[in-house]
């Protein structure tokens, strides 16, 4: 168990429609990085959060939006859902800022399918 | 081509037997993780290194920064082991290898 909490596991939904996916860090990590992971794609860092304050932005569609709220824990938006959405989103989180050699810790994923 | 290159896609060996997994970069970076995935989807980080060698347990993770190049082995491989082991590289954010897929048979 890394600490690092993710709902909800599963999520089936439609196309066009919008989800909000919830993610809390350990305990004492100011950072949270989003990650999808998609059969055809591979994992890839969608965009990172420090202390409430994006920080990097990776491959990130404008559809989909985050935010990190003054606890900390941070919540990833995704709408106009389309078919290709459909993958597992990770959140991992580490004490500080990348760059500072940081380890991430993983949560164990949200696995979205688009209908 | 791809930031993050690992050798080989596929990988089957006999319980016991010694393993190595490569991981080639083409990017300026502060840091190479490892990372396991297991079947169920759960990522694992095993190692993040910056220079020389990390050991942990029956795993060791090795890094030349000149070359670009890490690799990662298992020593004494256990079917506990298959998984997929991911190659990840920081310049500022995260750059992923496509994985390599690990099958310890009995």
């Amino acid at each position: 168990d890394s600490g690092v909490t993710q709902t909800p596991k599963h999520l089936i939904t439609a196309t066009g429609q919008r989800v909000t996916l919830r993610c809390s860090p350990r305990s004492g990590d100011l950072s949270v990085y989003w990650y999808q992971q998609s059969l055809d794609q591979g994992l890839q860092f969608l965009i990172q959060y420090y202390n409430g304050e994006e920080r990097a932005k990776g491959n990130i569609l404008e559809r989909f939006s985050a935010q990190q709220f003054p606890d900390l824990h941070s919540e990833l938006n995704l709408s106009s859902l389309e078919l290709g959405d459909s993958a597992l989103y990770f959140c991992a989180s580490s004490v500080g800022l990348a760059g500072t050699y940081n380890e991430q810790f993983f949560g164990p994923g949200t696995r979205l399918t688009v209908l | 081509k791809n930031e993050v290159e690992q050798s080989p896609q596929n990988l089957t060996a006999q319980e016991g037997e010694f393993i190595t997994i490569n991981c080639s970069y083409s990017v300026g970076i502060s840091a190479l993780h490892w990372l396991q995935q297991h079947p169920g989807g759960g990522i694992v980080s095993l190692f993040m290194l910056s220079s020389g060698k990390k050991k942990h347990g029956r795993l060791i993770a090795t890094i030349n920064i000149q070359e670009k190049h890490s690799s990662l082995h298992i020593t004494a491989s256990h079917p506990r082991d298959s998984a997929v082991y991911i190659c990840a590289v920081r310049p500022n954010d995260m750059r992923f290898g496509a994985g390599t897929r690990l099958t310890v048979k009995p």
